[in-house]
């Protein structure tokens, strides 16, 4: 059974960089897509963007000047880093697997705030 | 960026009675060289993380109830749940996979009259 797991600090202060990361067991995260969503509080879903495990990468061009991901294959995660962080960026992060979302991680809360 | 437009934004609906959710993209999400429409259905039910219910327009996951389908093709979709059970209640979400950025309705918030 596939499991994705997001982790990463609960709380950013304006400016800073949100790093995440995603741990994928019951599947290898080799020839495959995998897609970082957030959702704001009471909020619908964004689609942030996703990386190949080659490393290509594909991003929202409403954070693409702000976004980077990564993926490390020996250790079957893939990473997300957020630059210049506001309040704006408060949502909970979810990591998927492929661009049809088929199978997600719980999620994780990432606050901004001083 | 495709637009995905869900109605409506709210549905109550009596258990056992049908619930239909529409989505409706501003620009085609059908692939022709292997027609694929690249379209796919999520459940988001109070305080859990979202969930794929249908891919493809059409395609049931693996573990779905049959009482879920999807139709549609090119720029106009349907989310049909054919007798509606208590553990439905949830905010619905289309979102189209063909262009990127990948775009998601607004949800459809369905709940037991």
């Amino acid at each position: 059974q596939v499991q994705l797991q997001e982790s990463g600090p609960g709380l950013v202060k304006p400016s800073e960089t949100l790093s995440l990361t995603c741990t994928v067991s019951g599947d290898s995260i080799s020839s495959n897509y995998w897609t970082w969503i957030r959702q704001p509080p009471g909020k619908g879903l964004e689609w942030i963007g996703y990386i190949y495990s080659s490393g290509s990468t594909s991003y929202n061009p409403s954070l693409k000047s702000r976004v980077a991901m990564s993926v490390d294959t020996s250790k079957n995660q893939f990473s997300l880093k957020l630059s210049s962080v506001t309040a704006a960026d408060t949502a909970v992060y979810y990591c998927a697997r492929n661009t049809y979302l088929g199978v997600w991680g719980k999620g994780t809360t990432v606050t901004v705030s001083s | 960026d495709v637009v995905m437009t869900q109605s409506p934004d709210s549905l109550a609906v009596s258990l056992g009675e049908r619930a239909t959710i529409n989505c409706k993209s501003n620009e085609s999400v059908l692939y022709s060289s292997n027609n694929r429409n690249y379209l796919g259905w999520i459940q988001q039910k109070p305080g859990q993380p979202p969930k794929l219910l249908i891919s493809w327009a059409s395609t049931r996951e693996s573990g779905v109830p049959d009482r879920f389908s999807g139709s549609g093709s090119g720029t106009d979709f349907t989310l049909t749940i054919s007798s509606l059970q208590a553990e439905d209640v949830a905010i619905y979400y289309c979102q189209q996979y063909y262009s990127r950025p990948y775009t998601f309705g607004q949800g459809t918030k369905l709940e037991i009259k």
